[in-house]
């Protein structure tokens, strides 16, 4: 079982809707990450969050919309999607953010497609 | 800045034979290096790091790589498949300083009975 849960497993939307998607971890860890996985590719960073605090957006299009409530909770809003936005989307976290000598910890992913 | 590559994109191996997926990477300064695997419709487990220390490290499921500084790769390997070690594998290189991880490209590791 992973120990960073993600919510919903599937997620079908028009590119008019607006949806969230949330992840949780309960390690106490400081760092957590959203990344985009296309298939048969790596994932590819969008956002770092660092004790709470956006550190990192890899110039990441404003329809998507990261939120850190707390240090266990990240969530990724999203608005206006494109089909190309269809992807599994991975949460992740670590014990510090930065330095990255702390492996990731990743969730199962959302799968969202957009139609 | 740091960069991977993870030379073969696909690796079949019949059950109970060794393998081997090879990673090479590149950085200016001091590395931390990882191995992830994905199973099929998961998310990625970390199977085994090198952060410092002795260059064979240990994983789980039976994996081991070996940190080669001179030759800068970071190979995978393990001395008997099985059908469960089916998945996509991902080289990843952070370092002092760095700010994200970087991953490789993948080796899908397809096991044949």
């Amino acid at each position: 079982d992973t120990e960073v849960t993600q919510t919903p497993k599937h997620l079908v939307m028009g590119m008019t809707n607006k949806k969230s998607l949330k992840c949780e971890q309960h390690m106490g860890h400081r760092a957590m990450y959203w990344y985009k996985q296309k298939a048969k590719k790596p994932p590819e960073l969008m956002f770092v969050y660092s004790y709470e605090k956006l550190s990192i957006n890899e110039s990441v299009p404003s329809r998507f919309s990261p939120e850190c409530p707390n240090s266990s909770l990240l969530n990724l809003h999203l608005h206006a999607l494109q089909p190309e936005d269809s992807a599994l989307y991975l949460c992740a976290s670590s014990q510090e953010g930065g330095g990255q000598n702390s492996p990731l910890h990743f969730g199962n992913g959302t799968r969202l497609t957009v139609t | 800045a740091q960069s991977v590559t993870q030379l073969d994109s696909q690796v079949p191996v019949f059950e109970e034979a060794p393998v081997e997926l090879r990673c090479n990477y590149s950085s200016s300064v001091s590395v931390y290096l990882f191995w992830y695997v994905q199973y099929p419709n998961q998310g990625l487990q970390l199977l085994l790091k090198y952060l410092s220390g002795s260059t064979l490290v240990k994983g789980i499921n039976g994996f081991e790589a070996e940190f080669n500084k001179s030759q800068t790769s970071f190979h995978l390997r393990k001395p008997s498949v099985h059908i469960s070690d089916t998945a996509e594998y991902f080289c990843a290189v952070s370092g002092q300083g760095a700010q994200k991880l970087v991953f490789g490209q993948g080796t899908r590791l397809t096991i044949n009975p």
